[in-house]
């Protein structure tokens, strides 16, 4: 198993450009996760699904959009790039019911100028 | 708001020392308490984890203290050892999916 993997490593945006951060995992793991990474303030939660078909927001949700059309795959979209979400991005996933751990990818280190 | 608040932001300790990583939180509605280890560059990877029926849980060198009461837990890591320098996360999940982080300390084994 690969585990949780993420595309790209890394990406240099400029300000009101778009992306698609991406995130696949192999573990048929019904829960997946996005946050951000900003130095000293730990983890944030931008959105999360409990299933295909089911999204909902975290704690800090705007500027960003996800979907969740397999079990597989929940990639996260930047609409309008601004300074303000540059930041490491983090995928994360969990088996559901009985199974608390989530499991991170690599990350995505996102520079917006 | 933090929901999690941890300390210290950041720690040095000898080699063979013990580590000591404190976390408190508000919110009685949470049920799981992880604690999560990152090295640079890697995603965090799950140490330990508690439930708060549960004052302590040892894993190894790693031991999770949890005081109900107090809304505290610790992180207590004997015998560290270089390979232990990373960056230490405390968390914690409601009922729900959500896992709050605290905002992290890194630890530094001097050899």
């Amino acid at each position: 198993n690969a585990g949780v993997t993420q595309t790209p490593k890394f990406r240099i945006l400029k300000i009101g450009q778009s992306m698609t951060l991406q995130c696949t995992q192999d573990m048929n793991h019904n829960y997946m996760y996005w946050y951000r990474q900003d130095p000293g303030m730990g983890l944030k939660l931008i959105y999360y699904s409990v299933g295909a078909g089911i999204t909902d927001k975290g704690e800090v949700p705007n500027g960003y959009n996800v979907s969740r059309s397999t079990t597989e795959d929940f990639p996260l979209r930047l609409e309008l790039a601004a300074p303000s979400q540059t930041s490491v991005y983090f995928c994360a996933s969990r088996p559901g019911r009985g199974g608390n751990e989530q499991f991170f990818g690599p990350g995505t280190r996102l520079t917006v100028l | 708001q933090q929901q999690v608040k941890q300390s210290p932001q950041s720690l040095i300790v000898q080699k063979g020392g013990i580590s000591i990583i404190n976390c408190a939180y508000e919110n009685t509605a949470f049920d799981y308490f992880p604690w999560y280890q990152q090295f640079p560059g890697k995603g965090p990877a799950l140490l330990i984890a508690i439930r708060p029926d549960v004052s302590e849980k040892k894993e190894g060198r790693f031991t999770i203290s949890f005081n109900k009461s107090a809304k505290q837990f610790s992180l207590h890591i004997m015998d560290s050892q270089p390979g232990d320098s990373a960056t230490y996360f405390c968390a914690a999940k409601t009922g729900a999916n959500n896992l709050f982080f605290g905002t992290g300390t890194r630890l530094t084994v001097i050899p």
